[in-house]
C-alpha cells in the first residue's frame, strides 16, 4: 500500500524567512497531493493541493512542487508569519475508487517573532 | 460553504456507557468519513461511506458502529470503549468518493474514556 514519509518533524524559522517541508510517496499511481494545516486544538484545513498533471502550484505565500519521477512533493512557505505556526500534514491518494487519503507524519512549524 | 458540523465538541464517557457522535454536511457531498486522531499523530481513517453505503471499514473494533441515516448525516455509535480510544474523532466529507477530491474536515469531537 501507499506510504508517505514527511520531513522534518519539527521546523523553527525566524519570521520573514522561508520554510520548506518535504514528502515522498511510494505508490506511483498516486495522483492527488493535498497539504493540510492543523492549528492546536483545531481541525485539519486544506491549504493547497496539486494533481499529477501539474508540476507546481502557487497561492500567495504558499507553493507546492511535485516531482513525479522522484515521487516527492514539497510545500514552500515564503515570508513566514507567526500565524503560520501549526502542524502541517502532507497526504497522497489515487484518483480512483480507492479514496484513502494517506497522511505523512506531520511537521510542527514554529515561526519565531 | 465548506462546513462540516460535528456534535458534541467534547464528550467524557465511562467504559460501560453508550454514546453517539454526530456529523452533518449540507454541501451535497456523497462521500463521508470518520477519522481518529491521537495527539501528535496524523488522522487515521476508520470508515468511509459512499452514497450512504459503508464502503470501507479499516478493521475498526465493533465497539465503534457507524451509521449514515441520509446523505447529509453521519453518526458514530460508541459502546464499551476503552481508555485508549480517547482521541479526537474527525468527520469529513468529499464531493464524490474518488481519491482526487478534496476532503473537508469538521472541527472534531474530543472523546475522553474514563
Amino acid at each position: 500500500g501507499e506510504n508517505v514519509e514527511q520531513h522534518p518533524s519539527t521546523l523553527s524559522v525566524q519570521e520573514g524567512d522561508s520554510a520548506v517541508i518535504k514528502c515522498t510517496y511510494s505508490d506511483s499511481a498516486s495522483n492527488y497531493f493535498p497539504w493540510y494545516k492543523q492549528e492546536l486544538g483545531k481541525r485539519p484545513q486544506l491549504i493547497i493541493d496539486i494533481r499529477s498533471n501539474v508540476g507546481e502550484k502557487k497561492d500567495q505565500r504558499i507553493a507546492v512542487t511535485l516531482n513525479k519521477t522522484a515521487k516527492h512533493f514539497s510545500l514552500h512557505i515564503t515570508e513566514t508569519q507567526p500565524e503560520d505556526s501549526a502542524v502541517y500534514f502532507c497526504a497522497a491518494s489515487k484518483g480512483d475508487s480507492s479514496y484513502k487519503l494517506i497522511f505523512g507524519s506531520g511537521t510542527r512549524l514554529l515561526v519565531r517573532p | 460553504d465548506t462546513e462540516v458540523t460535528q456534535t458534541p465538541k467534547h464528550l467524557v464517557m465511562g467504559m460501560t456507557n453508550k454514546k453517539s457522535l454526530k456529523c452533518e454536511q449540507h454541501m451535497g457531498h456523497r462521500a463521508m468519513y470518520w477519522y481518529k486522531q491521537k495527539a501528535k499523530k496524523p488522522p487515521e481513517l476508520m470508515f468511509v461511506y459512499s452514497y450512504e453505503k459503508l464502503s470501507i471499514n479499516e478493521s475498526v473494533p465493533s465497539r465503534f458502529s457507524p451509521e449514515c441515516p441520509n446523505s447529509s448525516l453521519l453518526n458514530l455509535h460508541l459502546h464499551a470503549l476503552q481508555p485508549e480510544d480517547s482521541a479526537l474523532y474527525l468527520c469529513a466529507s468529499s464531493q464524490v468518493p474518488t481519491g482526487e477530491n478534496t476532503i473537508y474536515f469538521g472541527e472534531g469531537s474530543w472523546l475522553t474514556v474514563v
